[in-house]
C-alpha cells in the first residue's frame, strides 16, 4: 500500500518561499494524481493544487495561482510543491494526498509558519 | 466554482445514537461527492466515495447517500472514537471544494 510522507516546512517570512516534497512508497506511484490539501490553524480544509499521473495536467487554487508550483518527479516517487510570495494567510499543515476517485491516502502533513 | 455547504456545522450527540450530516453543492454533481473523518492533529480519513462506496476498512455503520445536489451520511450507532470533524469535498470538477465541516461532540 503507498504512503505519503510530506517534508520540508517550517518558518518563513512574508514574502519568502519554501519547496515542500512529497515523497511516496508502495507501488504504482506514477498512475495516480497528487494533490496539496492545506488546513490553517483552527479552519477546514483547503484543497490547494493537483498534479496527474503524467505531470501534463495541473491545477490550482485561485488563492495560491502564479504564486504556487506544482511538479513531479516520478523516478524518485515524488511531488513537489515549491510555494513563494508567501501570504500570512498561506500558514497552515500542508498534506499531500493521493487521488483515485477520491483523496484515498494521505500524508503526516508538513507545517508552514509565515512570520512577519 | 462548485460551494460546498454541510449542515450542521456542530452536533451533540451520544453514544448509541444515530447522527446524519448533510452536505449540498451549488451545481450538480452527480455521484461525485467523498466524506471524510478527521481527528485533531490528524490527517483526515477517507470514510466514503462516489456517493455511497465504503471505503475499505471503515465499519459498516457508516453510510453515504444521494446525488445531484443533495448528500447525506449517516452513522448509525454512534462509538466513542466517531467523535470528530467530518467533511464533504466534490470530486466533479476542478477547484475541488471541501464543506466547511461538521464537528461532533460528545454530549
Amino acid at each position: 500500500e503507498m504512503q505519503l510522507v510530506e517534508s520540508g516546512g517550517g518558518l518563513v517570512k512574508l514574502g519568502g518561499s519554501l519547496r515542500l516534497s512529497c515523497a511516496a512508497s508502495g507501488l504504482n506511484f506514477r498512475n495516480f494524481s497528487i494533490n496539496w490539501v492545506r488546513q490553517a490553524p483552527g479552519k477546514g480544509l483547503e484543497w490547494v493544487s493537483s498534479i496527474n499521473s503524467g505531470g501534463t495536467a495541473i491545477y490550482y487554487a485561485d488563492s495560491v495561482r502564479g504564486r504556487f508550483t506544482i511538479s513531479r518527479d516520478n523516478a524518485k516517487n515524488s511531488v513537489y510543491l515549491q510555494i513563494s510570495s508567501l501570504r500570512a494567510e498561506d500558514t497552515a499543515v500542508y498534506y499531500c494526498a493521493r487521488h483515485k476517485g477520491a483523496f484515498d491516502i494521505w500524508g503526516q502533513g508538513t507545517v508552514v509558519t509565515v512570520s512577519s | 466554482d462548485i460551494q460546498m455547504t454541510q449542515s450542521p456545522s456542530s452536533v451533540s450527540a451520544s453514544v448509541g445514537d444515530r447522527v446524519t450530516i448533510t452536505c449540498r453543492s451549488s451545481h450538480d454533481i452527480g455521484y461525485w461527492l467523498a466524506w471524510y473523518q478527521q481527528k485533531p492533529g490528524k490527517a483526515p480519513d477517507l470514510l466514503i466515495y462516489a456517493a455511497f462506496r465504503l471505503q475499505t476498512g471503515v465499519p459498516s455503520r457508516f453510510s453515504g447517500s444521494g446525488s445531484g445536489t443533495d448528500f447525506s451520511l449517516t452513522i448509525s450507532s454512534l462509538q466513542p472514537e466517531d467523535f470528530a470533524t467530518y467533511y464533504c469535498q466534490q470530486a466533479k470538477s476542478y477547484p475541488r471544494t471541501f464543506g466547511q465541516g461538521t464537528k461532533l461532540e460528545i454530549k
